[in-house]
C-alpha cells in the first residue's frame, strides 16, 4: 500500500515570500501521478499541480512548481511571492495508475499554510 | 459549468438511522470515488467507481454502500448510522483516457453529524 507523509502540519509565511511545503512518499511502483491540492477555509478541494511520474521535467503552473525527486521519492511545493490569498491546507496525494491500483488516490494529512500580512 | 454536485451539504442524523449522500457530475468522467475527511487527517478513500455498473471498496467501507447505475450518479449509503461517522464527505471524479488518469474534481462536501 502506498503512504504519503507531511512533516509540516503548519506553516506561515509573509506575504510576497517564498515557502516550501514537503511530501515524502512510499510505493514500488514505477508509474504514478503525484498532485497538490489546496483546501481553504471554504472547504472546496482544488487542484493546485500534478507531475507525471514518467516526467523529468518538475511542474509549474505560475508561482507554484515542484521539486520533484523520484528516487528519493520527494514531492516538494515550492510557493513563490505568497500572497494572503495562499491561505490553505495543502494535501500531497499520490494516484496509482489503473493497471496498478485501479487509479486510488492516497492523501498525505496536510500542512497548514498562513500567509501574514 | 457544475463539475460534481454533492447533496446535502449539512445533516444531522441520530445513531441508527440511515441515509444516502448523492452525488452527480457532468463531466462524463468514468472515474468516481467518495472520501471521508476526519479533523486533522487526509482524505481516506471509502469506494469508487471505474465506470457504470462497477464499483469497488476502497480504504475504509465499512458501514457504506455504493452504487453506479449511470456514469453521472454515484450515491452514498450509510446502513445504520454510527458516531465514528460523523466527518465530512468528499465526492471526487476524473476522467481517464488512454490509461491516463486526470486530476480529481471534487464536490463542496458534505458534513455529517451523527449523535
Amino acid at each position: 500500500a502506498q503512504t504519503v507523509t507531511q512533516s509540516q502540519p503548519e506553516m506561515s509565511v509573509q506575504e510576497a515570500e517564498t515557502v516550501t511545503l514537503s511530501c515524502t512518499y512510499d510505493t514500488s511502483e514505477s508509474n504514478y501521478y503525484l498532485f497538490w491540492y489546496k483546501q481553504p477555509p471554504s472547504r472546496q478541494m482544488i487542484l493546485v499541480i500534478r507531475q507525471e511520474a514518467y516526467k523529468q521535467q518538475n511542474a509549474t503552473e505560475n508561482r507554484f512548481s515542484v521539486n520533484f525527486q523520484k528516487a528519493a521519492k520527494s514531492f516538494s511545493l515550492k510557493i513563490s511571492d505568497s500572497q494572503l490569498g495562499d491561505t490553505a491546507m495543502y494535501f500531497c496525494a499520490f494516484r496509482a495508475t489503473l493497471n496498478t491500483n485501479a487509479g486510488k488516490s492516497t492523501f498525505g494529512d496536510g500542512t497548514t499554510l498562513t500567509v501574514k500580512p | 459549468n457544475a463539475g460534481v454536485t454533492q447533496t446535502p451539504k449539512f445533516q444531522v442524523l441520530k445513531t441508527g438511522q440511515s441515509m444516502t449522500l448523492q452525488c452527480a457530475q457532468d463531466m462524463n468522467h468514468e472515474y468516481m470515488s467518495w472520501y471521508r475527511q476526519d479533523p486533522g487527517m487526509g482524505l481516506r478513500l471509502i469506494h469508487y467507481s471505474v465506470g457504470a455498473g462497477i464499483t469497488d471498496q476502497g480504504e475504509v467501507p465499512n458501514g457504506y454502500n455504493v452504487s453506479r447505475s449511470t456514469t453521472e450518479d454515484f450515491p452514498l449509503r450509510l446502513l445504520s448510522a454510527a458516531p465514528s461517522q460523523t466527518s465530512v464527505y468528499f465526492c471526487a471524479s476524473s476522467s481517464f483516457s488512454g490509461g491516463a488518469l486526470g486530476e480529481l474534481f471534487f464536490g463542496e462536501g458534505s458534513r455529517l453529524t451523527v449523535l
